[in-house]
Protein backbone atom coordinates (compact mmCIF):
# COMPACT_ATOMS: atom_id res chain seq x y z
CA UNK A 1 0.00 0.00 0.00
CA UNK A 2 1.58 3.05 -1.13
CA UNK A 3 1.31 6.50 1.29
CA UNK A 4 1.82 8.99 -1.18
CA UNK A 5 1.12 7.68 -4.67
CA UNK A 6 2.03 10.32 -8.03
CA UNK A 7 0.86 9.94 -11.51
CA UNK A 8 2.18 9.77 -14.13
CA UNK A 9 5.98 8.34 -13.02
CA UNK A 10 7.00 9.44 -16.69
CA UNK A 11 5.93 12.33 -19.15
CA UNK A 12 7.15 13.50 -21.92
CA UNK A 13 5.52 15.87 -24.26
CA UNK A 14 6.55 18.90 -26.58
CA UNK A 15 7.06 22.96 -25.34
CA UNK A 16 3.78 24.57 -25.61
CA UNK A 17 1.66 21.96 -24.14
CA UNK A 18 -0.70 21.64 -21.21
CA UNK A 19 -0.20 18.57 -18.46
CA UNK A 20 -1.31 17.04 -15.07
CA UNK A 21 0.44 15.21 -12.35
CA UNK A 22 -1.73 13.82 -10.13
CA UNK A 23 -1.14 12.69 -6.18
CA UNK A 24 -3.03 10.92 -3.65
CA UNK A 25 -2.33 10.17 0.09
CA UNK A 26 -3.54 7.52 1.91
CA UNK A 27 -1.50 8.82 5.53
CA UNK A 28 -4.58 10.59 6.30
CA UNK A 29 -2.45 13.99 6.72
CA UNK A 30 -3.67 17.57 6.96
CA UNK A 31 -0.72 18.95 4.51
CA UNK A 32 0.62 18.35 0.88
CA UNK A 33 2.97 19.43 -1.09
CA UNK A 34 4.99 19.80 -4.33
CA UNK A 35 8.48 19.93 -4.75
CA UNK A 36 10.90 20.35 -7.78
CA UNK A 37 14.29 18.11 -7.99
CA UNK A 38 16.35 19.94 -10.81
CA UNK A 39 18.97 18.14 -12.86
CA UNK A 40 21.34 19.03 -10.47
CA UNK A 41 19.04 16.93 -7.97
CA UNK A 42 17.96 20.59 -5.80
CA UNK A 43 14.71 20.20 -3.88
CA UNK A 44 12.79 23.13 -3.79
CA UNK A 45 9.44 23.62 -2.54
CA UNK A 46 6.90 25.29 -4.54
CA UNK A 47 3.20 24.67 -3.04
CA UNK A 48 2.07 23.36 0.36
CA UNK A 49 -1.66 23.10 1.15
CA UNK A 50 -3.25 22.69 4.68
CA UNK A 51 -6.79 21.45 4.89
CA UNK A 52 -7.48 22.26 1.39
CA UNK A 53 -5.82 25.57 1.53
CA UNK A 54 -3.35 27.04 -0.62
CA UNK A 55 -0.71 27.80 2.14
CA UNK A 56 2.90 28.44 0.29
CA UNK A 57 3.20 29.80 -2.71
CA UNK A 58 6.72 29.49 -3.62
CA UNK A 59 7.27 31.89 -6.37
CA UNK A 60 6.07 29.95 -9.11
CA UNK A 61 5.19 30.65 -12.80
CA UNK A 62 1.39 31.13 -13.13
CA UNK A 63 1.46 28.39 -15.75
CA UNK A 64 1.69 26.51 -12.71
CA UNK A 65 -1.47 25.83 -11.11
CA UNK A 66 -2.07 23.35 -7.84
CA UNK A 67 -5.77 21.84 -6.75
CA UNK A 68 -6.35 20.29 -3.89
CA UNK A 69 -10.49 18.54 -4.28
CA UNK A 70 -9.94 17.35 -0.66
CA UNK A 71 -6.97 16.79 1.71
CA UNK A 72 -5.83 13.26 0.27
CA UNK A 73 -5.62 15.06 -3.09
CA UNK A 74 -3.13 17.51 -4.61
CA UNK A 75 -3.27 17.87 -8.20
CA UNK A 76 -0.99 20.23 -10.29
CA UNK A 77 -1.15 21.44 -13.41
CA UNK A 78 0.85 23.00 -16.22
CA UNK A 79 0.27 25.16 -18.64
CA UNK A 80 2.30 26.12 -22.10
CA UNK A 81 5.41 23.89 -20.77
CA UNK A 82 8.74 25.21 -21.62
CA UNK A 83 12.19 23.33 -21.78
CA UNK A 84 13.08 24.95 -18.18
CA UNK A 85 10.06 22.63 -17.00
CA UNK A 86 11.78 19.54 -16.93
CA UNK A 87 12.52 18.07 -13.74
CA UNK A 88 11.22 15.51 -11.18
CA UNK A 89 8.19 16.77 -9.42
CA UNK A 90 7.41 15.48 -5.99
CA UNK A 91 4.94 15.18 -3.90
CA UNK A 92 4.65 14.86 -0.51
CA UNK A 93 2.32 15.35 2.67
CA UNK A 94 2.08 15.91 6.54
CA UNK A 95 0.62 15.94 9.76
CA UNK A 96 0.85 19.45 10.64
CA UNK A 97 -2.01 19.35 13.52
CA UNK A 98 -2.29 23.27 13.61
CA UNK A 99 1.03 23.60 14.48
CA UNK A 100 1.84 20.65 16.77
CA UNK A 101 3.27 18.28 13.86
CA UNK A 102 7.14 17.88 13.76
CA UNK A 103 7.10 18.38 10.25
CA UNK A 104 8.56 15.35 8.89
CA UNK A 105 7.57 14.66 5.51
CA UNK A 106 6.99 11.30 3.41
CA UNK A 107 7.15 11.21 -0.34
CA UNK A 108 5.80 10.01 -3.28
CA UNK A 109 8.32 8.67 -5.97
CA UNK A 110 8.21 11.44 -8.20
CA UNK A 111 7.03 12.34 -11.82
CA UNK A 112 9.57 13.00 -14.09
CA UNK A 113 8.81 15.61 -16.77
CA UNK A 114 10.62 16.10 -20.07
CA UNK A 115 9.86 18.68 -21.92
CA UNK A 116 11.09 18.52 -25.59
CA UNK B 1 17.60 34.41 4.89
CA UNK B 2 17.51 30.66 5.75
CA UNK B 3 19.64 27.88 4.50
CA UNK B 4 21.54 24.21 4.77
CA UNK B 5 25.12 23.84 3.51
CA UNK B 6 26.24 20.23 2.83
CA UNK B 7 30.09 21.24 2.09
CA UNK B 8 30.83 17.66 0.42
CA UNK B 9 29.18 16.48 -3.02
CA UNK B 10 30.60 13.11 -2.42
CA UNK B 11 31.58 11.03 0.42
CA UNK B 12 33.44 7.93 -0.46
CA UNK B 13 34.31 5.80 2.41
CA UNK B 14 35.56 1.90 2.17
CA UNK B 15 32.63 -0.86 3.49
CA UNK B 16 32.74 -1.43 7.25
CA UNK B 17 34.46 2.15 7.54
CA UNK B 18 32.68 4.92 9.44
CA UNK B 19 31.10 7.40 7.88
CA UNK B 20 29.98 10.74 8.17
CA UNK B 21 27.86 13.35 6.29
CA UNK B 22 28.43 17.19 7.06
CA UNK B 23 25.51 19.80 7.15
CA UNK B 24 25.41 22.97 8.69
CA UNK B 25 22.82 25.38 8.53
CA UNK B 26 21.73 29.12 9.08
CA UNK B 27 17.84 29.58 10.12
CA UNK B 28 16.22 31.82 12.72
CA UNK B 29 15.00 30.12 16.47
CA UNK B 30 15.30 26.99 17.19
CA UNK B 31 14.56 24.83 14.00
CA UNK B 32 13.55 20.96 13.59
CA UNK B 33 16.56 19.20 12.10
CA UNK B 34 15.94 16.47 9.44
CA UNK B 35 18.38 13.29 7.14
CA UNK B 36 16.25 12.00 4.17
CA UNK B 37 17.58 9.79 1.42
CA UNK B 38 17.14 9.08 -2.16
CA UNK B 39 17.61 6.30 -3.69
CA UNK B 40 18.02 6.21 -7.24
CA UNK B 41 15.15 6.85 -9.19
CA UNK B 42 13.27 7.04 -5.99
CA UNK B 43 11.52 9.33 -3.81
CA UNK B 44 12.70 10.91 -0.54
CA UNK B 45 12.86 8.47 2.62
CA UNK B 46 13.23 10.24 6.15
CA UNK B 47 15.89 8.96 8.09
CA UNK B 48 15.70 10.71 10.96
CA UNK B 49 14.72 13.68 12.84
CA UNK B 50 16.15 16.35 15.82
CA UNK B 51 13.71 18.48 17.06
CA UNK B 52 14.64 19.08 20.83
CA UNK B 53 16.47 17.00 23.88
CA UNK B 54 19.30 14.53 23.58
CA UNK B 55 21.59 15.92 21.18
CA UNK B 56 22.40 12.48 19.37
CA UNK B 57 19.61 10.99 17.65
CA UNK B 58 19.05 7.65 16.35
CA UNK B 59 17.53 7.12 12.92
CA UNK B 60 16.68 4.27 10.29
CA UNK B 61 19.38 1.44 9.13
CA UNK B 62 21.51 2.35 11.78
CA UNK B 63 22.28 6.09 10.99
CA UNK B 64 22.87 8.25 14.12
CA UNK B 65 22.73 12.20 13.67
CA UNK B 66 24.56 14.31 16.25
CA UNK B 67 23.00 18.17 16.63
CA UNK B 68 25.24 21.03 17.68
CA UNK B 69 23.92 23.95 18.86
CA UNK B 70 26.66 26.10 19.05
CA UNK B 71 28.55 24.91 15.59
CA UNK B 72 24.82 25.11 14.10
CA UNK B 73 25.58 21.18 12.37
CA UNK B 74 23.79 18.37 12.31
CA UNK B 75 26.20 15.63 10.99
CA UNK B 76 24.55 12.06 9.77
CA UNK B 77 26.64 9.61 10.98
CA UNK B 78 27.42 5.46 10.92
CA UNK B 79 29.74 3.21 12.57
CA UNK B 80 30.19 1.16 10.15
CA UNK B 81 29.14 1.77 6.59
CA UNK B 82 27.15 -0.87 4.25
CA UNK B 83 27.79 -0.83 0.07
CA UNK B 84 23.46 -0.72 0.42
CA UNK B 85 24.09 2.72 2.31
CA UNK B 86 25.31 4.57 -1.06
CA UNK B 87 22.79 7.05 -2.09
CA UNK B 88 22.36 10.81 -2.12
CA UNK B 89 21.68 11.86 1.24
CA UNK B 90 19.94 15.37 1.92
CA UNK B 91 19.87 17.70 5.64
CA UNK B 92 16.94 19.84 5.78
CA UNK B 93 15.48 22.02 8.07
CA UNK B 94 11.95 23.61 9.38
CA UNK B 95 12.40 27.33 10.89
CA UNK B 96 9.04 27.74 11.34
CA UNK B 97 8.33 25.74 14.57
CA UNK B 98 4.75 25.67 15.40
CA UNK B 99 2.92 27.07 12.35
CA UNK B 100 1.25 25.38 9.61
CA UNK B 101 3.81 26.68 7.29
CA UNK B 102 5.43 23.08 7.18
CA UNK B 103 8.24 24.18 5.09
CA UNK B 104 11.53 22.80 4.77
CA UNK B 105 14.95 23.54 3.43
CA UNK B 106 17.26 21.18 1.72
CA UNK B 107 20.82 21.16 1.18
CA UNK B 108 22.02 20.55 -2.32
CA UNK B 109 22.37 16.87 -1.40
CA UNK B 110 25.91 14.60 -0.66
CA UNK B 111 26.25 11.30 -3.11
CA UNK B 112 27.83 8.41 -0.87
CA UNK B 113 29.42 5.81 -1.95
CA UNK B 114 30.40 2.98 0.03
CA UNK B 115 32.79 0.64 -2.08
CA UNK B 116 33.35 -3.13 -0.86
Amino acid sequence: DTAVSQTPKYLVTQMGNDKSIKCEQNLGHDTMYWYKQDSKKFLKIMFSYNNKELIINETVPNRFSPKSPDKAHLNLHINSLELGDSAVYFCASSQEQGGQGTGELFFGEGSRLTVL
Amino acid sequence: AQSVAQPEDQVNVAEGNPLTVKCTYSVSGNPYLFWYVQYPNRGLQFLLKYITGDNLVKGSYGFEAEFNKSQTSFHLKKPSALVSDSALYFCAVRPDRGSTLGRLYFGRGTQLTVWP
